[in-house]
């Protein structure tokens, strides 16, 4: 079974420029999270999706942060413009459902590099 | 809100030694704990959880018993390898959309 596909895997940037990030969720998994980790700490969720509905938000910076799931399979991450402290890595998480303890099944990451 | 504190890295041991890395929480609720691992240059894997008060998690010869009256859930293994070196974790979700709160990792460096 393939997992949570990524890319690009690295991205450098100036700071005020556009990024954005996509992933591939597993087969079937109707949830789809992403994180941010910065460096030296946990993972902290940005948005979650079930389907293509936004469950929660409420740690997304909207004034430069955006997130879609059209059609409920893949999801574009963009920020514009990127600052310094977006520095990070991006993490996209999948899971069967939202509820309960259905394991979290993440992707390798994006590292994301503002100069 | 909910919270997850864990010790402070890095931890250096020797093979075979024995393993703790000490975690606790704070949260409304009954959270379900988590276990997660990150080798070098790979992404975040599960290693092991535990969905209700005394619950034991167990994998690859690591376990973690869910204690409520301590809030902790502490990460032990008898005897580490080298190939156990990596980031350790630990996590809870609570509430209805299964939300995924980490403390802030602890690297464990094994040398032979």
């Amino acid at each position: 079974e393939a997992g949570v596909a990524q890319s690009p895997r690295y991205k450098i940037i100036e700071k005020r420029q556009s990024v954005a990030f996509w992933c591939n969720p597993i087969s079937g998994h109707a949830t789809l999270y992403w994180y941010q980790q910065i460096l030296g700490q946990g993972p902290k969720l940005l948005i979650q999706f079930q389907n293509n509905g936004v469950v929660d938000d409420s740690q997304l910076p909207k004034d430069r942060f955006s997130a879609e799931r059209l059609k409920g399979v893949d999801s574009t991450l963009k920020i514009q413009p990127a600052k310094l402290e977006d520095s990070a890595v991006y993490l996209c998480a999948s899971s069967l459902a939202g509820q309960g303890s259905n394991e979290q099944y993440f992707g390798p990451g994006t590292r994301l590099t503002v100069t | 809100g909910d919270s997850v504190t864990q010790m402070e890295g890095p931890v250096t041991l020797s093979e075979e030694a024995f393993l703790t890395i000490n975690c606790t929480y704070t949260a409304t609720g009954y959270p379900s704990l988590f276990w997660y691992v990150q080798y070098p240059g790979e992404g975040l894997q599960l290693l092991l959880k535990a969905t209700k008060a005394d619950d034991k998690g167990s994998n690859k010869g690591f376990e973690a018993t869910y204690r409520k009256e301590t809030t902790s859930f502490h990460l032990e293994k008898g005897s580490v390898q080298v190939s156990d070196s990596a980031v350790y974790f630990c996590a809870l979700s609570s509430g209805a959309t299964n939300k995924l709160i980490f403390g802030t990792g602890t690297l464990l460096a094994v040398q032979p």
